[in-house]
């Protein structure tokens, strides 16, 4: 069965400063990916990146990169020059392919920031 | 492009009483999840739809949840009869699927309802 786990509980963070959010997983399969996703305090679930277990660059999306590193199973979240607009909670999830008809997501339980002006 | 819309956005019962959310994945996706998160936690797959037949339900408690996807369109998750540890927040999800080899497949949250069960 795939796990995923975030030990960070909740980070502080000063304003225009980066931040690093960890997470680590444990899966048998060969193929597999991973997403970060952010929810603010309305509720709403929003895709950051995805990073593929084949690919070989870290993926970037704007001041989001994930820093993969395959052999340590762990794809930890960056984001740089915080904004205040970045506070809320952010999930680290592993998709495993089921029946070909789509994604299972698994997820972590998540890290709450909070950026201070 | 419209999201996906979820109704209501808040529900309040008290135990024992029943409970339905509807949800309308966004237009054209295939395949439609609901999970549930507990405050606190990361959401959990409850049931995975492609089109309207049931893909994946293992962590479904099937004694007092219940869901269709009647058309392979709109959705409903039922509880009967609601328990105290069902208060959650209930989200509905679409992906648009673009065959098996596709490892992407981004799933598009709504907005969730929230359960109190007093």
């Amino acid at each position: 069965a795939q796990k995923i786990t975030q030990t960070q509980p909740g980070m502080f963070v000063q304003e225009k400063e980066a931040v690093t959010l960890d997470c680590t997983y444990d899966t048998s399969d060969q193929s597999y990916g991973l997403f970060w996703y952010k929810q603010p305090s309305s509720g709403e679930m929003i895709f950051l990146i995805y990073q593929g277990s084949y690919d070989e660059q870290n993926a970037t999306e704007g001041r989001y990169s994930l820093n993969f590193q395959k052999a340590r199973k762990s794809a930890n979240l960056v984001i740089s020059a915080s904004q205040l607009g970045d506070s809320a909670m952010y999930f680290c999830a592993m998709r495993e392919v089921i029946k070909a008809a789509g994604n299972k997501l698994t997820f972590g339980g998540g890290t709450r920031v909070l950026v201070k002006p | 492009e419209a999201g996906v819309a979820q109704s209501p956005r808040y529900k309040i019962i008290e135990k024992r009483q029943s409970v339905a959310f509807w949800c309308n994945p966004i237009s054209g996706h295939a395949t439609l999840y609901w999970y549930q998160q507990i405050l606190g936690q990361g959401p959990k797959l409850l049931i995975q739809f492609q089109n309207n037949g049931v893909v994946d339900d293992s962590q479904l408690p099937k004694d007092r949840f219940s869901a269709e996807r009647l058309k392979g369109v709109d959705s409903t998750l039922k509880i009967q009869p609601a328990k105290l540890e069902d208060s959650a927040v209930y989200l509905c999800a679409s992906s648009l699927r673009r065959g098996r080899e596709d490892p992407y497949n981004e799933q598009f949250f709504g907005p969730g309802t929230r359960l109190t069960v007093l």
